[in-house]
């Protein structure tokens, strides 16, 4: 039973453009939420969190959205860059203990100059 | 800031070979410990944490088993790889309650 969905398995964006990776998730006890971003051969890297107390979360060019009724959280990405070309991995768990973490099965997105 | 290390970056073996795969930590005390495996397809699956030594929690039952005999130290073993223990290996750890899984490079792991 997977928990947390990424239906996307792959997003292609002009650079400049907004990308926008959606995550849809089953279980009403999650309350945290996280995006990672993984490049090749590399481990993921922390993006940015979202506690379920908010529905917006920004830093620079990453916001994240959540809407709790729906189950569903999303991370635009303003603007794209070719840098941000990755596996974009979200997470959610029941409270911030990270031993709890669930993960989708990423989307790549690949950013075009 | 913590630094998670793990080696080898990549290994190939053979059906019914052991494993032992090693993850240090630097940068904090008594950090809970995670072992994840990304397979072909798949998101990430924890394996193992560990919340101190010789403190260890599975997840899935395998045919992996995972040891803590320091507290920065984190090892994945297997007395006899299968095919299906082909992946992407992570360790992880945080030293806080609220703080952000920070992950080794991983070890992409092909049995053969």
């Amino acid at each position: 039973d997977q928990q947390v969905k990424q239906n996307s398995p792959s997003l292609s964006v002009q650079e400049g453009r907004i990308s926008i990776l959606n995550c849809d998730y089953t279980n009403s006890m999650f309350d945290y939420f996280l995006w990672y971003k993984k490049y090749p051969a590399e481990g993921p890297t922390f993006l940015i969190s979202i506690s379920s107390i908010k529905d917006k979360n920004e830093d620079g060019r990453f916001t994240v959205f959540l809407n709790k009724s729906a189950k569903h959280l999303s991370l635009h990405i303003v603007p794209s860059q070719p840098g941000d070309s990755a596996v974009y991995f979200c997470a959610a768990s029941e409270g911030a203990g990270s031993y709890q973490l669930t993960f989708g099965k990423g989307t790549k997105l690949s950013v075009i100059p | 800031s913590q630094t998670i290390h793990q080696w080898p970056a990549t290994l190939v073996q053979p059906v019914g070979s052991p494993l032992s795969l090693e993850c240090t930590v630097e940068g904090t005390s008594n950090p809970n410990l995670y072992w994840y495996r990304q397979a072909a397809g798949r998101g990430l699956q924890l394996l193992f944490y560990s919340v101190g030594i010789g403190q260890i929690s599975s997840e899935v039952p395998q045919n992996l088993s995972a040891s803590r005999p320091q507290d920065r130290q984190f090892i994945l073993s297997s007395k006899k790889l299968l095919l299906s223990d082909s992946g992407f290996y992570l360790c992880a750890g945080d030293g806080f309650y609220n703080s952000p899984l920070h992950f080794g490079n991983g070890t992409r792991l092909t049995v053969t």
